[in-house]
């Protein structure tokens, strides 16, 4: 399995407070990404990097902000939950060299937001 | 905009019997193509990949693609399904810009029954 550690893996918490996951990678790979999973929707990509300090927005960026100070950690910071939050997010990694075009996948993180 | 599709939100097979999971994507450019598959509380597990070359790509646990060109497809294929691939199966397409992003599609369930 590729080095990717998201924590926490499991969270609860309230409306209207701040929540930062983490995402950890020991592969050295340029790309990180945010995506959350809703039943229907499939992945939707929130935020992504294409190196340290390099972030752009995706698809459902609203609500989230991200910050990328070192190659391996990749946080995603949702502001001021909200119950359309409640999701599966998954942090994944990929880089461009060669024939090495996947995506890594960690074990994501379920959050609730009551 | 990269796109993919899925048009079947649900696949069921008997085991023993061959199993398809059908994609189609539209893409400006080469496309970068992928099949993921994911089991209950799991993250996504990368199964084979078409970057170039011959359009049946073989990858993990017998599983195979046939990349159509003119018909922008890219169906998953097994030639005996087992009762331990049921699961959740994405299709993905990477996006050749800055941040080299994944647009999944929605998802097919695969059931394989005894």
């Amino acid at each position: 399995d590729a080095g990717i550690t998201q924590s926490p893996r499991h969270k609860v918490t309230e409306t209207g407070t701040p929540v930062t996951l983490r995402c950890h990678q020991t592969e050295n790979h340029r790309y990180m990404y945010w995506y959350r999973q809703d039943p229907g929707h499939g992945l939707r990509l929130i935020h992504y990097s294409y190196g340290v300090k390099d972030t752009d927005k995706g698809e459902v960026s609203d609500g989230y902000s991200v910050s990328r100070s070192k190659t391996e950690d990749f946080l995603l910071t949702l502001e001021s939950a909200t119950s359309s939050q409640t999701s599966v997010y998954f942090c994944a990694i990929s880089e461009v060299q060669g024939s090495l075009a996947e995506a890594f996948f960690g074990q994501g993180t379920r959050l609730t937001v009551v | 905009a990269q796109s993919v599709a899925q048009p079947e939100d649900q696949v069921n097979v008997a085991e023993g019997n061959p199993l398809t999971v059908k994609c189609t994507y539209s893409v400006s450019g080469n496309p970068y193509l992928f099949w993921y598959v994911q089991y209950p509380n799991r993250g996504l597990q990368f199964l084979l990949k078409y970057i170039t070359g011959d359009n049946l790509v073989k990858g993990s646990y017998g599983f195979e693609a046939e990349f159509n060109k003119s018909q922008t497809s890219f169906h998953l294929k097994k030639p005996s399904a087992l009762v331990s691939d049921s699961a959740l199966y994405f299709c993905a397409v990477r996006d050749g810009g800055y941040g080299q992003n994944f647009v999944f599609g929605p998802g097919t369930r695969l059931s394989v029954l005894p």
